[in-house]
């Protein structure tokens, strides 16, 4: 078990539906990451939120949406995707400072049809 | 170039013998190494963290850093079945909590 908890673990949604991934820890973590790794490929960074703000958009589609409600809660809202957004969404965290490493949850595999 | 290097694999070695993953990375103002394992289907798992030259031991694993040739490595000794998996080598950047990760190396230890 891990100490990031990321819901659901399964989603298939179709190209038009509106979907939301969840990713709660309560580490006391400040740092807060998304990842969209493919099948034999390293994690790809999405965002960062550091202290409940966007730090970090890399040059993702508009059609995946973050928020940071607060400081355990890191949600990933999905509309309008297409079926190349198939992969794992890995959520992390981190102290936020320092040089402490990051936590991954289980992941969310997401089917896109 | 890319921030962090490994070399993709797949590293077969037998069982019980050492398993020697390397990576190397651009930035040398770089302060912290880590190294994750991931199962086929997992999500990343932490093993080893590093921030000084020289080695550092947990249990089977070691990790050793060398920052003045940019070079970390990880040696896995009495290597399992089970220590089957791909391991990535993660490097913190200075700014903004972002972490570089190499493209990971796959390790098939074989009974």
């Amino acid at each position: 078990d891990t100490e990031v908890t990321q819901t659901p673990k399964h989603l298939v949604m179709g190209m038009t539906n509106k979907k939301s991934l969840k990713c709660e820890q309560h580490m006391g973590h400040r740092a807060m990451y998304w990842y969209k790794q493919k099948a034999k490929k390293p994690p790809e960074l999405m965002f960062v939120y550091s202290y409940e703000k966007l730090s970090i958009n890399e040059s993702v589609p508009s059609r995946f949406s973050p928020e940071c409600p607060n400081s355990s809660l890191l949600n990933l809202h999905l509309h309008a995707l297409q079926p190349e957004d198939s992969a794992l969404y890995l959520c992390a965290s981190s102290l936020g400072q320092g040089d402490q490493p990051q936590h991954f949850g289980d992941g969310t595999r997401l089917s896109i049809l | 170039q890319k921030e962090v290097e490994q070399n993709s694999g797949p590293l077969s070695v037998p069982e019980g013998a050492i398993a020697s993953l390397n990576c190397t990375y651009s930035d040398r103002v770089s302060q912290s190494f880590f190294w994750y394992r991931q199962y086929s289907g997992k999500s990343p798992e932490l093993i080893m963290s590093i921030y000084s030259n020289g080695d550092k031991e947990d249990g089977r694993f070691t990790a050793q850093l060398n920052k003045a040739s940019q070079y970390v490595s990880l040696l896995i000794r009495d290597s399992q079945p089970s220590d089957s998996a791909t391991y990535l080598c993660a490097v913190k950047g200075n700014n903004f909590n972002k972490f570089y990760f190499g493209s990971g190396t796959k390790l098939n230890v074989k009974p």
